[in-house]
């Protein structure tokens, strides 16, 4: 598989300001890497499949001038919460392609994820 | 399929039990299916994973078994210990013209008792 790795894990702001998070991938060139996030007791909602040197794709719903995608690299994509509000508070987790047991490059590695509170 | 729910379903299984934890995704398209283990705080980690050519794979005490008929997969874990208590992720992969459309069910949280 993949190992990949996020930074910050844990992160506190205020309301109104931007916080970026961080997702590497450490031992595998990535072209396209994938945003989820994830409330308390809920599945994981793809935000957004970075594509390397690329605009970013983003799901239906989410707003690209808030989540801000860059993925100037084979290795880092990196997701910036702009005007950082309250109900942004969630569980962002990053994830890219890499080989299954069954062969071929669907299979998803995530990172460990990224806590981010806004108060 | 994709689902969003406030209350994850429970499983809670006596250590040393088997677990069955099913899953029911919703495009009949869908070619490849993984299961994910995302322990509290983490990130979610690959199980195992099966194509829709197939109707059952094996790990280590772990087996995947798929009924394209009625879209259904199920996780088995043989003899439960408490560190496979987590909540348990099943996801669909669609390939859609070379994009991959990956969904993930709604999860299912597994209580090992000792």
């Amino acid at each position: 598989g993949a190992v990949v790795s996020q930074h910050p894990s844990w992160v506190i702001c205020k309301s109104g300001t931007s916080v970026k998070i961080e997702c590497r991938s450490l031992d595998f060139q990535a072209t396209t890497m994938f945003w989820y996030r994830q409330f308390p007791k809920q599945s994981l909602m793809l935000m957004a499949t970075s594509n390397e040197g690329s605009k970013a794709t983003y799901e239906q719903g989410v707003e690209k001038d808030k989540f801000l995608i860059n993925h100037a690299s084979l290795t880092l994509s990196t997701l910036t919460v702009t005007s950082a509000h309250p109900e942004d508070s969630s569980f962002y987790i990053c994830s890219v392609g890499g080989f299954g047991t069954s062969g071929g490059l669907e299979t998803q590695y995530f990172g460990p994820g990224t806590r981010l509170l806004v108060l | 399929g994709e689902s969003v729910g406030l209350h994850l379903p429970t499983l809670s299984v006596q250590e040393g039990d088997n677990s069955i934890i099913n899953c029911a995704y919703s495009n009949s398209a869908s070619d490849y299916f993984i299961w994910y283990k995302q322990e509290s705080g983490k990130g979610p980690q690959f199980i195992i994973d099966i194509r829709s050519n197939m109707d059952k794979r094996q790990g280590q005490r772990v087996t995947v078994l798929l009924n394209k008929t009625v879209k259904h997969l199920s996780l088995q874990i043989a003899a439960t210990q408490p560190g496979d208590s987590a909540v348990y992720f099943c996801a669909e992969n669609l390939n859609s013209g070379g994009y991959q459309k990956v969904t993930f069910g709604i999860g299912t949280k597994l209580q090992v008792i000792p």
